[in-house]
């Protein structure tokens, strides 16, 4: 059975660094064909895709967040990160990490998320 | 970006009975569009892919395709877990762009 487990701190201050990681145990992140993807949800808006990273290392990514989020995996850890730079209180959401297994399918695997404040 | 306009945006049914909710593309998505379920305290869950796709593991009661409007997803015989929020997303030109919602609240 494929989880996802997001992780970070649940507070972050304005213009700083947010760094989330998610678990992933039941498939390997660099084995296989899956695309890895980071998703956020402010209050009472809609999801809002932030980018993706495939097995191989590849990513691509949403323009809203203006370069300044980074999808990346770590191999020996099993897990997949999100950096997203100079953050601002538009930044505070839900994060969500979740997987599919074509380009263009539905995210089949999804963690639970985890809430990100940006506040001083 | 290609944007997704869900309606309506909230509707009350009751259990037993059966919804329809829409999605439209602001331009084509080909047949790109899933449909997720998501309830509080709950990992979202992917319901249909390719438009008609049926995820393994959902109930058959849970249907997807397309009508005049743009496409549909039908909950037929509406039971209590399916009192949630609904969202579709196009997977046909990045960025993976989501509708607004919508809530399926018990009458």
């Amino acid at each position: 059975q494929v989880q996802l487990q997001e992780s970070g701190p649940g507070l972050v201050k304005p213009l700083q660094t947010l760094s989330l990681s998610c678990n992933v145990s039941g498939a390997s992140v660099t084995s296989g064909s899956y695309y890895w993807s980071w998703i956020r949800q402010p209050a009472g808006e809609r999801l809002e895709w932030i980018g993706q990273v495939y097995t191989s290392g590849s990513t691509i990514y949403s323009p809203s967040l203006r370069s300044r989020a980074t999808v990346s995996l770590d191999t020996s850890k099993n897990q997949v990160f999100l950096t997203v730079t100079s953050v601002t209180a538009a930044d505070t959401a839900v994060y969500y990490c979740a997987r599919s297994v074509t380009p263009h399918g539905g995210l089949d695997y999804w963690g639970l998320g985890t809430l990100v404040t940006v506040s001083s | 970006d290609i944007q997704m306009t869900q309606s309506p945006s909230s509707l009350s049914a009751s259990v037993g009975d059966r919804v329809i909710l829409t999605c439209r593309a602001s331009q084509s998505v080909n047949k790109y569009l899933s449909w997720y379920q998501l309830r509080p305290g709950k990992a979202p869950k992917l319901l249909i892919y390719a438009t008609s796709s049926l995820q393994s593991g959902v109930p058959s009661r849970f249907s997807g395709g397309t009508s005049e409007t743009g496409f549909t997803l039908t909950i037929s015989d509406l039971q209590p877990d399916d009192f949630a929020t609904y969202y579709c997303q196009q997977t046909y030109s990045p960025p993976w762009t989501f509708g607004q919602g919508t809530r399926v609240e018990v009458k």
